[in-house]
């Protein structure tokens, strides 16, 4: 199985301030098709999941635009260009290239 | 507006099974591969299953493979899944999420399974 490992686990970030996550998989995530399939989720406190980026720096519709996914292979990051309150929770990497799925740790976000 | 409703969940004891629904709405149903993830009380999300748009490709985690069946109604615009022989280890609130290669993911709110003596 591939394993999808976060870095850090837990990130303190001021309001306004930048924050960065990363995601390293056990195996190259290039699918055969060319294709890099690597997403990456967010979870508010108490609610379910939602994804923020497919194929690596895709955003999806009504994820504002400090969010952002970049890196290739094996090495993934999601960047909050400037962290809003709204931002708290964890946030997940997930690779959809091999079987089976699996995510990574969850990497904890609150405010300082 | 896409939207996944999970039913189904309760409480069962260790070896009995509960079969879960997840009813969409707001797009194509049947264009869509769709899936099931679980997450334990205060754990990470585990993916469960997955099922193809025409139900032709199914896959399973290793921990419910052979006790959990995935599956799929298009004509009901509904996915489902079958778990028997539950463990207490399958305690978790049960997400169907949908995560296209393209745009649009979503995901339902989940429905909690507990499996307890």
């Amino acid at each position: 199985d591939v394993v999808m490992t976060q870095s850090p686990l837990s990130l303190p970030v001021t309001l306004g301030q930048a924050a960065s996550i990363s995601c390293r998989s056990s195996q190259s995530l290039v699918y055969s098709d060319g294709n890099t399939y690597l997403n990456w989720f967010q979870q508010r406190p108490g609610q379910s999941p939602r994804r923020l980026i497919y194929k690596v720096s895709n955003r999806d519709s009504g994820v504002p635009d400090r969010f952002s996914g970049s890196g290739s292979g094996t090495d993934f990051t999601l960047k909050i260009s400037r962290v809003e309150a709204e931002d708290v929770g964890v946030y997940y990497c997930m690779q959809g290239t091999h079987w089976p799925r699996t995510f990574g740790q969850g990497t904890r976000v609150e405010i300082k | 507006e896409v939207l996944l409703v999970e039913s189904g969940g309760g409480l069962v004891h260790p070896g009995g099974s509960l079969r879960l629904s997840c009813a969409t709405s707001g797009f194509s149903f049947s264009n869509y591969g769709i899936n099931w993830v679980r997450q334990a009380p205060g754990k990470g999300l585990e993916w469960v299953s997955s099922i193809s748009s025409n139900s032709r490709s199914v896959f399973y985690a290793d921990s419910v493979k052979g006790r959990f069946i995935i599956s799929r109604d298009n004509a009901k615009n509904s996915l489902y899944l079958q778990m028997n022989s539950l463990r207490d280890e399958d305690t978790a609130t049960y997400y169907c999420a949908r995560w296209p290669q393209e745009e649009g993911g979503a995901w339902g709110q989940g429905t909690l399974v507990t499996v307890s003596s």
